[in-house]
């Protein structure tokens, strides 16, 4: 079946640190790939997606790279800053057609302080 | 454009009391979902409406019932809340173009059964 695994938090770094948070898929065919982030007591907003092998997703300096042979999408950013501590969840569409459910990962916590 | 609302944002309610969860979507998307989170689970579909007159059970469908009330609303329906069903509801809703499907999310209703 189709399935995401993200690398469990919570992750705790130093502001200007680089981050790295791993994500890797299960799936048949071939999925589309997001990056949600929660910020606290708010709902999910999209922070990046990719729709086909190879394809880099970027947004506020984050990015993840869709790499189809290692079946992964890891988020990176070069320098964190206090105001990305949020919650990041991996998500894939299975279907690339309408009406298709998002499978999520369980979700990775970020704190960075200053 | 407020894209996604859900009402409403707090809910307690005694174990056996029935309640709606309200959505409705200014986008004019086709798809809405419903998905519940859970601490360590991440989140899990409970329904979802392909588009206007349909829908279809997901993941953890037990103890809801959904209504797609036209294209901009789509409701939840606890008939009869259980503790298990604390939780934080989301609403989203999705667009599909050539570059995918993307999906945007309510800011969520807290819900507390006792």
């Amino acid at each position: 079946g189709n399935s995401v695994t993200q690398m469990e938090g919570p992750v705790t770094l130093s502001e200007e640190a680089f981050l790295t948070i791993n994500c890797t898929y299960t799936a048949t065919g071939y999925p589309s790939l997001f990056w949600y982030v929660q910020y606290p007591g708010e709902g999910l907003q999209l922070l990046l997606k990719a729709t086909k092998a190879d394809d880099k997703g970027s947004n506020k300096g984050f990015e993840a790279t869709y790499r189809k042979e290692t079946t992964s999408f890891h988020l990176e950013k070069g320098s964190v800053q206090v105001s990305d501590s949020a919650v990041y969840f991996c998500a894939l569409s299975p279907l690339n057609q309408a009406g298709t459910a998002l499978i999520f990962g369980k979700g990775t916590t970020l704190s960075v302080s200053s | 454009n407020a894209g996604v609302t859900q009402t409403p944002k707090f809910q307690v309610l005694k174990t056996g009391q029935s309640m709606t969860l309200q959505c409705a979507q200014d986008m004019n998307h086709n798809s809405m979902y419903w998905y519940r989170q859970d601490p360590g689970m991440g989140l899990r579909l409970i329904y979802y409406s392909a588009s206007e007159g349909t829908t279809d059970k997901g993941e953890v469908p037990n103890g809801y019932n959904v209504s797609r009330l036209n294209k901009r609303e789509f409701s939840l329906r606890l008939e009869s809340a259980a503790p298990s069903q604390t939780s934080v509801y989301f609403c989203a809703s999705s667009d599909f173009s050539s570059r995918g499907e993307t999906q945007y999310f309510g800011p969520g209703t807290r819900l507390l059964v006792l």
